[in-house]
């Protein structure tokens, strides 16, 4: 139980495009998640804290504006990268809260952007 | 913030041996995990333990709050354990955000 899917596995895009990444809870209500960036051999990185129904937090650093997050249900919540730039290429990972200490994870989006 | 250091960085193993890793964090914390994560990128749940000693099988973490560290332990190693180990602390609570250290890159061999 407590599945978060994730969506796409991984996906290419050109410069200047926008890519939209969505995780949705499969067998439980996340009313609260977690997006995460990672680049190679690094930690992950949080991003942002997004809450159904309100706006999400950003992390100090996390440009807003580029990193649009949106949480209108209690089971989708999606991360979309605009006008996205090589230095955008990333592997970006969600994840929720399932109780107190548990938390499951998306499989991740391997960004790359050419 | 907290700081989160984990040594050591990078191990390899034979298979069937004994490890362990450590994470040291720079404040009292009331959320402390260990996860996995696989070569695929995968992150898994391992140990919830802000305090006191757990064990699931082949693995087992203790965590000494005073003393600002957790150690987890892997016995009999497989190759299956490889991947990348990453201990995060927070807040307690049950949607409390994480900050996690910069990993330990396990590699087992055969």
């Amino acid at each position: 139980g407590a599945v978060v899917s994730q969506h796409p596995s991984w996906v290419i895009c050109k410069s200047g495009t926008s890519v939209k990444i969505e995780c949705r809870s499969l067998d439980f209500q996340a009313t609260t998640m977690f997006w995460y960036r990672q680049f190679p051999k690094q930690s992950l990185m949080l991003m942002a804290t997004s809450n159904e129904g309100s706006k999400a937090t950003y992390e100090q650093g996390v440009e807003k504006d580029k990193f649009l997050i949106n949480h209108a249900s209690l089971t989708l919540s999606t991360l979309t990268v605009t006008s996205a730039h090589p230095e955008d290429s990333s592997f970006y990972i969600c994840s929720a809260s399932i109780r107190v200490g548990g938390y499951t994870f998306g499989s991740g989006t391997r960004l790359t952007v050419v | 913030g907290i700081q989160v250091e984990q040594s050591p960085p990078d191990l390899i193993l034979q298979e069937g041996a004994n490890s362990t890793l450590r994470c040291n964090f720079s404040d009292s914390v009331n959320n402390l995990q260990w996860f996995h994560q696989n070569p695929w990128g995968q992150l898994i749940n391992l140990f919830y333990i802000p305090s006191g000693t757990k064990q699931n099988g082949r693995l087992s973490a203790t965590t000494v709050a005073t003393e600002r560290y957790s150690l987890l332990y892997i016995s009999s190693s497989q190759t299956t354990d490889s991947g990348v180990y990453f201990c995060a602390v927070g807040e307690a609570g049950a949607n409390s955000k994480l900050t996690f250290g910069k990993g330990i890159t396990l590699s087992v061999r055969p």
